[in-house]
């Protein structure tokens, strides 16, 4: 069965750097775009990054751009996001996702299946 | 930047209620809306993408509708499980942004 587990993360000081693993598994790894979305606590879902099933294109929202890296190893079926200055705002539960396209609308996609999340807490 | 709104913030009703939540876009995006039920403690469930299509293994009470920039998620006969708050998601531009979602509660 498809899943997705994180891990990495922790408490962590503001302007320090933490790296969080999705590992995958039950599914053709290569095949599929993953994504990270984070949670505050008490809040809604905020989308962070993707990359690409080939890793040939990751974007990110504003929020982290410049700060966080996302990036995968097919080999080792996982993706990463490396977070670099921290801040007190970023703490939140992370969440990975695969991303899965429409059959019949391929422009159109949706996140099939999650992980449980890992929590974040940047705080001094 | 896409704004995406979704009402009620809450809603309350009893078992064998027809529930139904709205998700609009500050622009069209088409059919590009994907339905999430997310529990305490628990990661996000999807139950609709493309605005109308049932995932698989969600049940057929859950239903959606809508293009363009109004949308509709309707529980036929609200069960016990299915509280939770429901959040919208947009995939048409970049950034994905998600409603700021809807809590169900069961009288």
């Amino acid at each position: 069965q498809v899943q997705l587990v994180e891990s990495g993360g922790g408490v962590v000081q503001p302007g320090r750097s933490l790296r969080l693993s999705c590992a995958a598994s039950g599914f053709t790894f290569n095949n599929y775009g993953i994504h990270w979305v984070r949670q505050a606590p008490g809040e809604g879902l905020e989308w962070v990054a993707v990359i690409w099933y080939d890793g040939s294109n990751k974007y990110y929202a504003d929020s982290v751009k410049g700060r966080f890296t996302i990036s995968r190893d097919n080999s080792k079926k996982t993706v990463y996001l490396q977070m670099n200055s921290l801040r007190v705002e970023d703490t939140a539960v992370y969440y990975c996702a695969r991303e899965e396209i429409v059959i019949a609308a391929p422009y159109e996609y949706y996140f099939d299946y999650w992980g449980q999340g890992t929590l974040v807490s940047v705080s001094s | 930047d896409m704004q995406m709104t979704q009402s009620p913030s809450s809603l309350s009703a009893s078992v064998g209620d027809r529930v139904t939540m709205t998700c609009r876009a500050s622009q069209s995006i088409n059919t590009f809306l994907n339905w999430y039920q997310q529990k305490p403690g628990k990661a996000p469930k999807l139950l609709i993408y493309a605005a109308s299509s049932l995932q698989s293994g969600v049940p057929s009470r859950f239903s959606g509708s809508g293009s363009g920039t109004d949308f509709t998620l309707t529980i036929s006969s609200l069960q016990r499980e299915d509280f939770g708050t429901y959040y919208c998601q947009q995939t048409y531009s970049s950034p994905i942004i998600f409603g700021p979602g809807t809590k169900v509660d069961i009288k």
